[in-house]
């Protein structure tokens, strides 16, 4: 399909890890990025990993890349209160330039 | 702070009425990105620039809307006889063509209420 896929939803305990998956389309995707959006503000980058990598690690983030799945995930380790937000996978469409597809987004709520 | 600033930040606007939103870009970036974000939704592309041409617009892009970016630095949005369904964040983002990822930097957004 033209989607990208992601889950809704994802309620984790402070301290706990949590883990985002996303769902891509594009297997000629050059980048894939994660995106954090805090309630009525813009779109922070967190990460992205170049698409010949199966792993990048950035502090408390990991990305896991599949590219045989076309799967691609985000785990926030020891995830804080202030992590709660919705976060975004995109896929790049090169099209003489990388167009962002995002998807629906996960909502992360982090209870203490 | 040299990120990405979009102004104003909300508007509201009756049915019908012209609205203009502006977008400046990190320094020396010669590309430019608007999107879409309606409630619930990711961000949707809308159009692109490389410096002052604009290369490619989407078909969500209806002849009221139109975009500029007369010297290749900051860029305007604007949106003709407004219809409740152009409510939504308008996102702009811009990247350097030079780094190898060509990342995009998203702004704050500008909200749009129509009335």
């Amino acid at each position: 399909g033209e989607d990208v896929e992601q889950s809704l939803f994802l309620s984790v305990r402070e301290g706990d890890s949590s883990v985002i998956n996303c769902t891509y389309t594009d297997s000629s995707s050059t980048y894939l990025y994660w995106y954090k959006q805090e309630p009525g503000a813009g779109l922070q980058l967190l990460t992205y990993i170049f698409s010949n990598m199966d792993m990048k690690q950035d502090q408390r983030l990991t990305v896991l890349l599949n590219k045989k799945d076309k799967h691609l995930s985000l785990r926030i380790a020891d995830t804080q209160t202030g992590d709660s937000a919705i976060y975004f996978c995109a896929e790049t469409r090169n099209t003489g330039f990388q167009k962002l597809v995002f998807g629906t987004g996960t909502r992360l709520l982090v209870s203490p | 702070d040299t990120g990405v600033s979009q102004d104003p930040r909300h508007k509201i606007t009756k049915r019908g009425q012209n609205v203009t939103f502006r977008c400046d870009p990190i320094s020396e970036h010669n590309r430019l990105y608007w999107y879409r974000q309606t409630l619930g939704q990711g961000p949707e592309f809308l159009t692109y620039f490389q410096n002052e041409a604009q290369l490619e617009k989407s078909r969500l892009l209806s002849d009221r809307f139109s975009a500029e970016r007369p010297k290749g630095s900051f860029s305007t949005l604007e949106i003709q006889r407004t219809e409740q369904g152009d409510s939504a964040m308008y996102l702009c983002a811009s990247s350097s063509q030079g780094e190898g990822t060509d990342t995009q930097y998203f702004g704050p957004g500008t909200r749009l209420t129509v009335l």
